[in-house]
């Protein structure tokens, strides 16, 4: 199993373009995530699904849009970069949104908007 | 809302020495506790978790945490920490969302 792939592992925007982060698991897990790491604030959550056509906003939502058609693909658009948006972005999913799962990471992307 | 913070941002020890890393919580009801480790360039990965029973839970790499309620605290250790395991730790709560301390970068000293 490939497990939590991403693409791409880097991306430099300008202010104003928009991209898609790709996500997908080969794990069947219901459960998927977007967060975004900054230095010295941990990793906070931007979108989650519970599974495919189910979408629910987490802790820092704006400026991103998701969507589930399947389970294995959860893609992250960014619709109108800023650079506040720069940061590095980990897709995570797991079996099911049970409090007691762990989650699996993929090796994230570095996004640089300028 | 649950939380969890880390007291420390970074944790600096010889190879061979004890190792702990500090992490508190604030919950509404029974906590669901996580440990993640993420090394250089390198997405997260699990260590162990709390959920109920045993107060010492073991995990991964030979690291282990103690529960301890009455503290509200969850520390991640390891008796004898190798230079391999330095690398950024988070700490984590599951309240069907999951939410990370900050971190705290352990080094190991050779």
């Amino acid at each position: 199993n490939a497990g939590v792939t991403q693409t791409p592992k880097f991306q430099v925007l300008k202010t104003g373009q928009s991209m898609t982060l790709q996500c997908a698991q080969d794990m069947n897990h219901e459960y998927m995530s977007w967060y975004r790491q900054d230095p010295g604030m941990g990793l906070r959550l931007i979108h989650y699904s519970v599974g495919a056509g189910i979408t629910d906003q987490g802790e820092v939502p704006n400026g991103y849009n998701v969507s589930r058609s399947t389970t294995e693909d959860f893609p992250l658009r960014l619709l109108s970069a800023a650079p506040s948006q720069t940061s590095v972005y980990f897709c995570a999913s797991t079996v099911s949104s049970g409090r007691a799962n762990e989650q699996f990471f993929g090796p994230g992307t570095r996004l640089t908007v300028l | 809302a649950q939380s969890v913070a880390q007291p420390e941002d970074q944790v600096n020890v010889a190879e061979g020495n004890p190792l702990t890393v500090k992490c508190t919580y604030s919950v509404s009801g029974n906590p669901y506790l996580f440990w993640y480790v993420q090394y250089p360039n390198r997405g997260l990965q699990f260590l162990l978790k709390y959920i109920t029973g045993d107060n010492l839970v073991k995990g991964s790499y030979g690291f282990e945490a103690e529960f301890n309620k009455s503290q509200t605290s969850f520390h991640l250790k390891k008796p004898s920490a190798l230079v391999s395991d330095s690398a950024l730790y988070f700490c984590a709560v599951n309240d069907y969302k999951l939410s990370f301390g900050a971190g705290t970068t352990v080094t190991v000293r050779a």
